[in-house]
């Protein structure tokens, strides 16, 4: 199937940083990309859709000041936290879509970020 | 609520016994995939039925659908230890984005 990867897979940083996530597409090229929430044994919760040459569409409640998106290529999309805090702690999963007819995802491995 | 509650919401078997998870959801559906997650890691897809399918089978995995009910489940035959893992189902609507359930954490005694 097709590989998505993201960078870094665990992040430490001190509140106030900031830190930014890359999910790149490795053997094929994703017009759509999604970025996903976790917390501890919690369910994935959708933040954003990362569409390809264009702005996020993020989900309500979720800030875009907060969680900066940025899609330049078919292949990479960025998640950049800004000014972390503690409350930012959390998996944060990204999807691509491959175009299919059936709404196929694949899924990166996931980052953990931890904010001191 | 969120689409898509599972239970139970956790689970634990004994190594050669069966599991079997449910999701419900509210919304009418195009499909309905699982997926399972070992802690901490990312989401591996196990298998999707169409709204149009009413079963699937995939290896030792055998998956219902029934949208009169707005519900599926997830069986799992004869499990093993590295059966071990979350399992999540999640439905794809009109939105491109997949809405994941609350999850069923299985847990099988080796």
């Amino acid at each position: 199937g097709a590989v998505v990867s993201q960078h870094p897979s665990r992040v430490i940083c001190k509140s106030g940083t900031s830190v930014k996530i890359e999910c790149r597409s490795l053997d094929f090229q994703a017009t759509t990309m999604f970025w996903y929430r976790q917390f501890p044994k919690k369910s994935l919760m959708l933040m954003a859709t990362s569409n390809e040459g264009s702005k996020a569409t993020y989900e309500q409640g979720v800030e875009k000041d907060k969680f900066l998106i940025n899609h330049a290529s078919l292949t990479l999309s960025t998640l950049t936290v800004t000014s972390a805090h503690p409350e930012d702690s959390s998996f944060y999963i990204c999807s691509a879509l491959t175009g299919g007819n059936y709404n196929e995802q694949f899924f990166g491995p996931g980052t953990r970020l931890t904010v001191l | 609520s969120q689409q898509g509650e599972e239970d139970p919401q956790a689970l634990s078997i004994q190594e050669g016994e069966n599991a079997t998870m449910n999701c419900s959801y509210k919304t009418s559906i195009n499909n309905l995939q699982w997926y399972r997650q070992n802690s901490g890691r990312g989401l591996v897809h196990l298998i999707l039925i169409r709204s149009n399918e009413r079963e699937k089978h995939s290896g030792r995995l055998r998956v219902t659908l029934d949208t009169s009910k707005k519900s599926s489940s997830l069986l799992i035959t004869a499990s093993r230890a590295a059966d071990t893992a979350s399992y999540f189902c999640a439905t794809h609507t009109g939105r491109r984005a997949l809405t994941f359930g609350s999850g069923t954490r299985l847990q099988v005694q080796p």
